[in-house]
């Protein structure tokens, strides 16, 4: 059975970067057509979508996270990755890795890691 | 700001139907999926496409939509559905991924 883990730091200082890895287990990453994807969760709020990569490299990010958000994929170690650079306490949050499926008109998250906290504080 | 809107909170009567509603202009083009989260655990999918049920969620969970509007709607609550509820789709141009702000749904 499929199998997402994130993994990093739980505190990085503000104008640093934030480094995320998510392992895929149990399945290939790059054996189906899926797409992987970041999204976070601030304390006592609601979901926000990150960015996705497809396993061939293409990459898609929310409009206003694009300019310090980068998504990659290494497919010899079935991880993916997620950099968010000049951070602030905004960007504290729940962060989960989920895999992506779609269908003609509709996507859909389907397998979500349990996510991990990361706070942003000196 | 979020493309999709949700009510921020819902209840209903234990056993009841109730109807969790998303709307956005780019439902109208795209089917959204739905997510149910409990306290301290990661959203969990219940609903994509027109309506799919992944395997182990209750059919009594079941979604619709109709223009501008997604629904999800729980046909005899049961007192494990109390939880958040998100809707997720594209935004308005195509390119990305929303979701909603999400509902909190209690059964009494």
């Amino acid at each position: 059975q499929l199998q997402l883990q994130e993994s990093g730091p739980g505190l990085v200082k503000p104008s640093e970067t934030l480094s995320l890895t998510c392992t895929v287990s149990g399945g290939s990453i790059s054996s189906s057509s899926y797409y992987w994807g970041w999204i976070r969760q601030p304390p006592g709020k609601g979901l926000e979508w990150i960015g996705s990569i497809y396993q061939i490299g293409s990459t898609y990010y929310k409009a206003s996270l694009k300019s310090r958000v980068t998504i990659s994929v290494d497919t010899s170690k079935n991880q993916f990755s997620l950099k968010l650079t000049s951070v602030t306490a905004a960007d504290t949050a729940l962060y989960y890795c989920a895999r992506e499926g779609y269908g003609g008109n509709y996507w859909y998250f389907d397998l979500w890691g349990r996510g991990t906290l990361v706070t942003v504080s000196s | 700001s979020s493309e999709l809107t949700q009510d921020p909170a819902v209840s209903v009567a234990l056993g009841q139907t109730v109807r969790i509603t998303c709307q956005g202009d780019s439902l109208r083009r795209y089917y959204a999926s739905w997510y149910q989260q409990k306290p301290g655990q990661a959203p969990v999918l219940v609903i994509y496409g027109i309506n799919n049920r992944p395997s182990g969620i209750p059919d009594r969970l079941s979604g619709s939509s109709s223009g501008n509007t997604a629904s999800l709607t729980i046909t005899g609550a049961q007192a494990e559905d109390e939880a958040d509820y998100y809707c997720h789709s594209r935004d308005s141009s195509g390119n990305h991924r929303v979701f909603g702000g999400g509902t909190k749904l209690t059964v009494l």
